[in-house]
């Protein structure tokens, strides 16, 4: 299967840092990729969708101005964490949408653990 | 609005004992329903996707079916290697956003 990478896989920040984590499809290029975050013992919850070379799409209730999204390239987006937060502690992860013209599916990374002191 | 409901939340199994899981889902417009296993402190990992009731689609001790309401996961003989969370989620013909169930956290001890 496809693989998706991130980076880091895990950060420690103080409160009022920002922290940038890297999300690439290694083996596909993706148009469309996915930010999620992820509460212990709960399910994902869809952040936002970023699309490259265009603005991302937030989820209601998200702050676009706080987590600022970056789609530059067909295999690489960027999610970055502003004036991060104690709340905003969190494993964050994304996915990329491969779509062939046998099947389409999304891959996810690895996540990112956060924790913001 | 698309709902995904996953059940049992929890599942405990003894080695080599079969069992399903159920993902009962309402979506506008199916495009996809997709199996993913997830392990703690990890990504979600694909299994499969479905696209049309009557599908069907195996992968070692995991069997996952659809219809037109509801897909399964059939986890046949299933070893401790199987303890995982298992997340079902849809994806409808007119939007790329995937809708996640809570998942089915199974358990198989030895």
């Amino acid at each position: 299967g496809a693989v998706v990478s991130q980076h880091p896989s895990w950060v420690i920040c103080k409160s009022g840092t920002s922290v940038k984590i890297e999300c690439r499809s290694l083996d596909f290029q993706a148009t469309t990729m996915f930010w999620y975050r992820q509460f212990p013992k709960q399910s994902l919850m869809l952040m936002a969708t970023s699309n490259e070379g265009s603005k991302a799409t937030y989820e209601q209730g998200v702050e676009k101005d706080k987590f600022l999204i970056n789609h530059a390239s067909l295999t690489l987006s960027t999610l970055t964490v502003t004036s991060a937060h104690p709340e905003d502690s969190s494993f964050y992860i994304c996915s990329a949408r491969e779509s062939t013209s046998a099947q389409e599916t999304q891959y996810f990374g690895p996540g990112t653990r956060l924790l913001v002191l | 609005e698309d709902q995904v409901t996953q059940s049992p939340e929890a599942l405990r199994l003894q080695e080599g004992e079969s069992s399903s899981l159920n993902c009962s889902y309402t979506v506008s417009g199916l495009r996809g329903l997709f199996w993913y296993r997830q392990d703690p402190g990890k990504g979600p990992e694909f299994l499969f996707t479905l696209y049309s009731a009557g599908e069907e689609k195996e992968k070692e001790r995991l069997k996952a079916t659809l219809t037109k309401k509801e897909s399964f996961l059939h986890i046949t003989a299933p070893k401790p290697e199987d303890s995982a969370t298992y997340l079902c989620a849809v994806r409808p013909s007119n939007d790329y956003k995937l809708s996640f169930g809570a998942g089915t956290t199974v358990t198989v001890r030895a």
